[in-house]
């Protein structure tokens, strides 16, 4: 069974602009996750949809947004890049998307970068 | 709010050397607990969970006991090797009402082993 593929796996852009990344998840997930990793604040969670629907954000400004397809992939979009939106980008799934014990696996991710 | 504490590294080690990774966990109800590993330009790899007081995770010689009483989830591994030189995650999710998809991560630990 293939694993979890983001793409593209880098992406440069200038301040300004918007950057749409994207998420396959595992055949059969359902749940779909978004998580900014950075040196200085670490791994942050960003939303989770499940069968199409957001069921939870994380603490980030309304720049940040998403969507999940029929198909489970899910796509997540920044407006008007910033400098400290630079990071590195994970989508995980899991099977369930039920809250208790049930693991994420997580895709390669996108290295943002924002010059 | 649930929070995950990791014992500070770097961690460096010789090869065959005993392994100990302290995690400690704040959270409400009954989380379920998880080991990440991320190695070099690499999103996460699960390396083995716990899903209730007591319940030991292990996989690929590492080992973690989900003990409740002292909040903790200490990872361990007998004898390591220099391919074990990666960032170690503990992370937890939790059954709350506002838990969907949401893993909380330690800071991680670098560990590099040395031949």
């Amino acid at each position: 069974k293939a694993g979890v593929t983001q793409t593209p796996r880098y992406l440069i852009k200038t301040r300004g602009q918007q950057v749409t990344l994207s998420c396959s998840p595992i055949s059969g997930h359902r749940s779909v996750s978004w998580y900014q990793q950075t040196p200085g604040q670490g791994l942050q969670f960003l939303f989770e949809y499940f069968s199409e629907t957001q069921r939870n954000k994380g603490n980030f400004p309304g720049r940040f947004s998403g969507r999940q397809f029929s198909n489970s992939r899910s796509e997540m979009n920044v407006s008007t890049l910033e400098l400290g939106d630079s990071a590195l980008y994970l989508c995980a799934s899991s099977s369930l998307g039920t809250r208790e014990g049930n693991e994420q696996f997580f895709g390669p991710g996108t290295r943002l970068t924002v010059l | 709010g649930d929070s995950v504490t990791q014992m500070e590294g770097p961690v460096t080690l010789s090869e065959e050397a005993f392994l100990t990774i302290n995690c400690t966990y704040t959270a409400t109800g009954y989380p379920s607990l998880f080991w990440y590993v991320q190695y070099p330009g690499e999103g996460l790899q699960l390396l083995l969970k716990a899903t209730k007081a007591d319940d030991k995770g292990s996989n690929k010689g590492f080992e973690a006991t989900y003990r409740k009483e002292t909040t903790s989830f200490h990872l361990e591994k007998g004898s390591v090797q220099v391919s074990d030189s990666a960032v170690y995650f503990c992370a937890l999710i939790n059954a709350g009402g506002t838990s969907y998809g949401k893993l909380t991560f330690g800071q991680g630990t670098i560990l590099t082993v040395h031949p």
